[in-house]
């Protein structure tokens, strides 16, 4: 099974709200990965996570707060975004160092969280 | 610095011809060279990947592709195009190794296979 589910589907906010994205993964792979893709872009990396401990941030402005609460879980935090935040954003997974080496660096996809932010 | 590029914007194909989306990459050390697809509004899905061996590559949905090292290509093919393959292409690059891999992706092509 390469699943990533990714919750909610769709979300629309306020400037002004806090709200949380969900991304969970079974697959017993340790490393997880936030990325935001624009309309017809490719998905430009947020975070990584290895280990369920933050290893890449590719300089995120601090309004995005990502959160790694096991090795399953991942969770994007969201606080006064701004319009241009509005994107689909894409959770993946891959195994890291464990696991067949022709899949370990295999990056697995969630479906997204489309964001539109008011 | 690494990079990949997918010098077609968009590719359109006749229904039952064979397709062909062009890839080529630009990196230091062996790369792991991926193909994926997006479907409108959904995640990227795996399609295949080349990390050493044969240099040609079979993947999902009968797609597959050719690693040319000496040209710095991997374009991924179909010998038939079926009109639910009309969807946006990527092309990635990793560079070996490591518990965890950025992917470098292209720009992205649109297939468009027509009826």
């Amino acid at each position: 099974d390469t699943e990533v589910t990714q919750t909610p589907k769709h979300l629309v906010m306020g400037m002004t709200n806090k709200k949380s994205l969900k991304c969970e993964q079974h697959m017993g792979h340790r490393a997880m990965y936030w990325y935001k893709q624009k309309a017809k872009k490719p998905p430009e990396l947020m975070f990584v996570y290895s280990y369920e401990k933050l290893s890449i941030n590719e300089s995120v402005p601090s309004r995005f707060s990502p959160e790694c609460p096991n090795s399953s879980l991942l969770n994007l935090h969201l606080h006064a975004l701004q319009p241009e935040d509005s994107a689909l954003y894409l959770c993946a997974s891959s195994a890291g160092t464990s696991g067949d080496p022709i899949l370990r660096d295999t990056q697995y996809f969630g479906p997204g969280t489309r964001l539109t932010v008011l | 610095a690494q990079s990949v590029a997918q010098p077609e914007d968009q590719v359109n194909v006749a229904e039952g011809n064979p397709l062909t989306v062009k890839c080529t990459y630009s990196v230091s050390g062996n790369p792991y060279l991926f193909w994926y697809v997006q479907y409108p509004n959904r995640g990227l899905q795996f399609l295949l990947k080349y990390i050493t061996g044969d240099n040609l590559v079979k993947g999902s949905y009968g797609f597959e592709a050719e690693f040319n090292k000496s040209q710095t290509s991997f374009h991924l093919k179909k010998p038939s195009a079926l009109v639910s393959d009309s969807a946006l292409y990527f092309c990635a690059v990793s560079l070996a190794g490591g518990a965890t891999n950025k992917l470098i992706f292209g720009t992205g092509t649109l297939l468009a296979v027509q009826p």
